[in-house]
């Protein structure tokens, strides 16, 4: 089976430009995440859906940042416009029901904002 | 609110040491918190190490473990003696059986030297 899939792997964007990151979950799982890692701030919720409905929504991430869901097997993460203080990793995970079971992360883009 | 807080890093200890990342979780609206850790080794996505799911229950995977610890709300790793191949990130983790996104500390670095 095919796990988390997140493509770009790599992402140079210029300050105010806009920038779609994609996600492909594992094949079944009813669940998907997006999350900001970086060193000082750890793993910071984006958007969470289930069965393709918005669950939660970071509270600090809604001006600039919006998931979508578009079918059960494709998600985007789109960031507009972007800031330098956005460069991170974003990471998609996927999991069959939510909070009480393993999450599943695909590999991550690195966004870099110039 | 919910929330997981865990040793600060980076952490440095010697190959054949012994090792205790610390994890202590506020679950305010949770009424059976599931716990997690997860590692993300040099070069590799983020991947679940141990999870438990019943307070006073003891996790382990490759001689890591932890105990779910109600009482103190705790769920703190340990490892009798490491090996140079546990330098890797470690994140706790904390999850509900509810409509709730994990919430995830802020990650300890660890790394062993030869």
């Amino acid at each position: 089976d095919a796990g988390v899939t997140q493509t770009p792997r790599h992402e140079v964007a210029e300050k105010g430009q806009t920038i779609i990151l994609k996600c492909e979950p594992v094949s079944g799982h009813n669940d998907l995440f997006w999350y900001r890692q970086t060193k000082i701030q750890g793993l910071e919720l984006l958007s969470y859906f289930r069965s393709k409905s918005l669950m939660e929504d970071g509270g600090a991430f809604k001006d600039r940042f919006k998931a979508e869901m578009l079918n059960s097997s494709f998600s985007t993460l789109k960031i507009q416009p972007t800031e330098p203080k956005d460069s991170a990793v974003y990471l998609c995970a996927s999991s069959g029901l939510g909070g009480q079971d393993t999450q599943y992360f695909g590999p991550g883009t690195r966004l870099l904002v110039l | 609110g919910d929330s997981v807080t865990q040793t600060e890093g980076p952490v440095t200890v010697s190959e054949s040491e012994s090792l205790i990342i610390n994890c202590t979780y506020s679950a305010t609206s949770i009424a059976y918190p599931n716990l997690f850790w997860y590692v993300r080794y040099p070069g590799e996505g983020l991947q679940l190490l141990l999870k438990v799911i019943t307070a006073g229950q003891k996790g382990s995977s490759r001689g890591f473990e932890a105990t779910y610890n109600k009482e103190t709300t705790s769920f703190h790793l340990q490892k009798a003696s490491v090996q140079e191949s546990d330098s890797a990130v470690y994140y706790c983790a904390l999850g509900d059986q509810n409509n709730n996104a994990p919430r995830f500390g802020a990650g300890t670095k660890l790394s062993v030297k030869p």
